[in-house]
C-alpha cells in the first residue's frame, strides 16, 4: 500500500524558511517522479513542483521559483521541500503527491500546514 | 498558462441522479492530457481519471470522462452518498501543469 507521510510544517515570519518532509513508503522510490501540491485555506490546487525519480530534474511554478527547492533522498525514501523567503501568500496545506511521469498524481499524503504570518 | 474553468460552481442533486461536470482550457491541451481528482472534506484528493478517459485503478465504473482539444467533461452516471465532493480538473498537455477552480457537488 502506498503511503506518504509530510512533516514540517508550522508557523513561519514572512522572510523566513522552512523544510517539508514527506516519507514514502509502499513503492520502489527511485523508480517514481514525486511533487508537491498546495492548497491555500478554501482555496483550490495549484502545482507546486515536481522531481523526477533520480532526483536530476526537478521543475516549478514560477510562484515558488528561485525561493522554493525540491530535493530527494531515496536512501531515505524522502522527499523534501525547502522554502525560502516565505511569503503570506505560500500560507497552505502543501501535499506530498507520487506523480506519474511527472505530471499528474496517483497518490497523495495528507498534507502538511505551512502557515506565513507576523 | 493554460486556465482550467469549471462550471457549475456547485451541482444541487439526489442520490441516484446523474452529474455531468465540465472543465474548459483556455488553449487545447495536449494530448488531451487531463486528469479529474475527488477531494472530500478534510481529505487529500483521489485521483479519478487521467488521459480524459481512463480510470484510476479502484474508481468505480459510475465514473467517466470524455472530452478533447479545450472541452472535457466527468459524468457520474449514479450519485452514491459517498460522490458528494469537489472535483477538479488539471492539465498536464501543457506547461505549466494547472487545475481548475473546482466543482462541488452537494446534496440537494
Amino acid at each position: 500500500e502506498v503511503q506518504l507521510l509530510e512533516s514540517g510544517g508550522g508557523l513561519v515570519q514572512p522572510g523566513g524558511s522552512l523544510r517539508l518532509s514527506c516519507a514514502a513508503s509502499g513503492f520502489t522510490f527511485s523508480n517514481y517522479a514525486m511533487a508537491w501540491v498546495r492548497q491555500a485555506p478554501g482555496k483550490g490546487l495549484e502545482w507546486v513542483s515536481s522531481i523526477d525519480g533520480s532526483g536530476g530534474s526537478s521543475y516549478y511554478a514560477d510562484s515558488v521559483k528561485g525561493r522554493f527547492t525540491t530535493s530527494r533522498d531515496s536512501s531515505k525514501n524522502t522527499l523534501y521541500l525547502q522554502m525560502n523567503s516565505l511569503r503570506a501568500e505560500d500560507t497552505a496545506l502543501y501535499y506530498c503527491a507520487k506523480a506519474h511521469m511527472l505530471v499528474y498524481f496517483d497518490y497523495w499524503g495528507q498534507g502538511a500546514l505551512v502557515t506565513v504570518s507576523s | 498558462e493554460t486556465v482550467l474553468t469549471q462550471s457549475p460552481g456547485t451541482l444541487s442533486l439526489s442520490p441516484g441522479e446523474r452529474g455531468t461536470l465540465s472543465c474548459r482550457a483556455s488553449q487545447s491541451v495536449s494530448n488531451n492530457y487531463l486528469a479529474w481528482y475527488q477531494q472530500k472534506s478534510g481529505q487529500a484528493p483521489r485521483l479519478l481519471i487521467y488521459g480524459a478517459s481512463s480510470r484510476a485503478t479502484g474508481i468505480p465504473d459510475r465514473f467517466s470522462g470524455s472530452g478533447s482539444g479545450t472541452d472535457f467533461t466527468l459524468t457520474i452516471s449514479r450519485l452514491e452518498p459517498e460522490d458528494f465532493a469537489v472535483y477538479y480538473c488539471q492539465q498536464y498537455g501543457n506547461s505549466p501543469l494547472t487545475f481548475g477552480g473546482g466543482t462541488k457537488v452537494e446534496i440537494k
